[in-house]
């Protein structure tokens, strides 16, 4: 049970911002959103997570609406290499369990 | 810093034959440990997870078995695969809530 909702795909054109949204209405409070990212045939690979305060770091931006409903994931300036499938996911502080939904096949084109 | 190793990186194994995936990190002590498959279109479901030598946990019944004999081996196992065992498994570990995927192996089951 993935509990969050996600686009199954997007496309952006390199050099433009890719906003990638994501559903979590029923998340509880002690519960953080997490992104990945897995391109093709590898290993999925962390961008950021975040609890209710927005966050950045060198890859991504990450903001998280008031109601922690819902959230975006931003990457300031697309890339060829950013085409993937980014997953949204919510998880528990004390599981420790990461559990993947289907995820946003984004295609960023020339 | 932390690594973590799987092997082989692809595998052919006929229908009934056993197996044997090995997971091994290094650079940190008493992490989390995780298995996770992907079938070929699919996304990644977790298997097992381990939070300590000797203490697996179950996430799906299926065909196949985990065991952690050492603080930073993982080995996934089974006696008789099937064709529906075909697919790409990761292994993963987590520390500070932070989950970092191996390179994965790719297992084709003929």
């Amino acid at each position: 049970d993935a509990k969050t909702t996600q686009p199954p795909s997007m496309d952006c054109a390199e050099g433009r911002a890719a906003n990638l949204p994501c559903n979590h209405s029923t998340i509880s409070g002690n519960e953080y959103v997490y992104w990945y990212r897995q391109i093709h045939s590898q290993g999925p690979q962390y961008i950021i997570h975040g609890l209710k305060n927005n966050e950045t770091n060198e890859m991504a931006s990450l903001i998280i609406t008031e109601d922690r409903k819902s959230s975006t994931l931003i990457l300031p300036h697309a890339t060829l290499r950013d085409t993937a499938v980014y997953y949204c996911i919510v998880s528990y502080s004390n599981t420790d369990k990461l559990i993947f939904g289907t995820g946003t096949r984004l295609q960023v084109f020339p | 810093s932390q690594t973590i190793h799987q092997w082989p990186a692809t595998l052919v194994q006929p229908v009934g034959s056993p197996l044997s995936l090995e997971c091994t990190v290094e650079g940190t002590s008493n992490p989390n440990l995780y298995w996770y498959r992907q079938a070929a279109g699919r996304g990644l479901q977790l298997l097992f997870y381990s939070v300590g030598i000797g203490q697996i946990s179950s996430e799906v019944p299926q065909n196949l078995s985990a065991s952690r004999p050492q603080d930073r081996q993982f080995i996934l196992s089974s006696k008789k695969l099937l064709l529906s065992d075909s697919g790409f498994y990761l292994c993963a570990w987590s520390e500070n809530r932070a989950w970092y995927f191996g390179p994965g192996t790719r297992l084709t089951v003929t």
